[in-house]
């Protein structure tokens, strides 16, 4: 089976540090996805790869970037953490094809 | 654009109960339409998967029939297990827009012993 996974379960970050989460995958997927969930509002799509040092915004880029320096490697940046930045980041891969293996979830508090 | 609507809960029900979670969606094109389940402290996982017109996807026990004319994929099981209890999350991927999965707002479920 495909593992997607992500470096911390639960962070705790102050209002305007930098902040790196991590996501690995190990079966050579193409496509690799981060989103945020949060309660009522559904999986949002922040930003998506389809390969290496390949980068495309989703639905609610602002405040995000991201980095792919390897296939397996796809990490969020929060530039300047903000509270409202305070919520549940999952990792996802994908091969071709439809349907995704997440990650179990970085669960982030800013303080 | 796409967007998919589920049922608002939560939802509470007895064990051996039957289930129902409904599903809309709106697509330019002719997607693949997913049920993903979360349960606590955890990512989500695949439950089933349609990718045509009329297709049943099934696993565990849970049902899902890909309609076109109602444009819906309502998820069922005719027996809930206090262990099914996790938030439902249906799911669609636009041929258009590719390998992208745009997710509804999620269903709570309990199911009490």
């Amino acid at each position: 089976d495909v593992k997607v996974t992500q470096s911390s379960r639960y962070l705790v970050k102050r209002t305007g540090e930098k902040v790196f989460l991590e996501c690995v995958q190990d079966m050579d997927h193409e496509n690799m996805f981060w989103y945020r969930q949060d309660p009522g509002l559904g999986l949002r799509l922040i930003y998506f790869s389809y390969d290496v040092k390949m980068k495309e915004k989703g639905d609610i880029p602002e405040g995000y970037s991201v980095s792919r320096e390897k296939k397996e490697r796809f990490s969020l940046i929060l530039e300047s953490a903000s509270t409202n930045q305070t919520s549940m980041y999952l990792c996802a891969s994908s091969q071709t094809g439809p349907g995704y293996t997440f990650g179990s979830g970085t669960r982030l508090t800013v303080v | 654009g796409d967007s998919v609507t589920q049922m608002e809960g939560p939802v509470t029900l007895s064990e051996e109960a039957f289930l129902t979670i409904n599903c809309t969606y709106t697509a330019t094109g002719y997607p693949s339409l997913f049920w993903y389940v979360q349960y606590p402290g955890e990512g989500l996982q695949l439950l089933l998967k349609a990718t045509k017109a009329d297709d049943k996807g099934s696993n565990k026990g849970f049902e899902a029939t890909y309609r076109k004319e109602t444009t819906s994929f309502h998820l069922e099981k005719g027996s809930v297990q206090v262990s099914d209890s996790a938030v439902y999350f249906c799911a669609l991927s636009d041929q258009g827009s590719a390998r992208q999965l745009t997710f509804g707002s999620g269903t709570q479920l309990t199911v009490l012993p």
